[in-house]
């Protein structure tokens, strides 16, 4: 079954950038989105489409593709970023959706 | 405004069935696609497919065929996910998740606030 792989952490001080990448073989040709997770609530839409913000997503938020890797990169982060963040796109048939293992992001 | 509350936490015992609601107002229920996400404790999120509340249709992920089913009950804008022969692996957090549009697209705009379902003897 198709996978998409995250690194499972990434640690950044406030005020630095943090990148997050989301790899997949059919991301080549499948849009990717990115939600944001943190601890007892629902996910939250943060880029759609790879790189589309979603009204009231603040702008530090951003998203890219390259090949079959994408990337979440937070720009000047945030304590309130400190989350858990999910890549998620479909296969390469489009008729089945995988998310990304997680990636836990730190602010140190 | 768009709102979709999901039933309340629920505790089975292996082999029994539960049956979460998704109950959605705020919106045309049947212009938008229903998903089903899976969340197992301190684990990540899992897709378990979705139902087009148009016709009906459902869409199974790899390993949610057979003891899963989704439903609806268009008259009151709600979605079911319906679980048998409970396991206790199937203890987790089920979210139901509006898509964009009227078929699965991965943009899930609303989610529900979760239903916990705990399996245990």
């Amino acid at each position: 079954s198709y996978e998409l792989t995250q690194p499972p952490s990434v640690s950044v001080s406030p005020g630095q950038t943090a990148r997050i990448t989301c790899s997949g073989d059919a991301l080549p040709k499948q849009y990717a989105y990115w939600y944001q997770q943190k601890p007892g609530q629902a996910p939250v839409l943060v880029i759609y489409k790879d790189s589309e913000r979603p009204s009231g997503i603040p702008e530090r938020f951003s998203g890219s593709s390259s090949g079959t890797t994408v990337t979440l990169t937070i720009s000047g982060v945030q304590a309130e970023d400190e989350a858990d963040y999910y890549c998620q796109s479909a296969d390469s048939s489009g008729t089945f959706w995988v998310f990304g293992g997680g990636t836990k992001l730190t602010v140190l | 405004q768009v709102q979709l509350v999901q039933s309340g936490s629920e505790l089975k015992k292996p082999g029994a069935s539960v049956k979460v609601s998704c109950k959605a107002s705020g919106y045309t229920f049947t212009s938008y696609a229903m998903n089903w996400v899976r969340q197992a404790p301190g684990q990540g999120l899992e897709w378990m497919g979705w139902i087009n509340t148009n016709t009906g249709n459902p869409t199974y992920a790899q390993g949610f065929t057979g003891r899963f089913v989704f439903s609806l009950d268009t008259s009151v804008s709600t979605a079911y996910l319906q679980i048998s022969s409970l396991k206790a692996e199937d203890t987790a957090v089920y979210y139901c998740a509006r898509d964009e549009g009227g078929d699965s697209s991965g943009w899930y705009d609303y989610w529900g606030q979760g239903t916990l379902v705990t399996v245990s003897s």
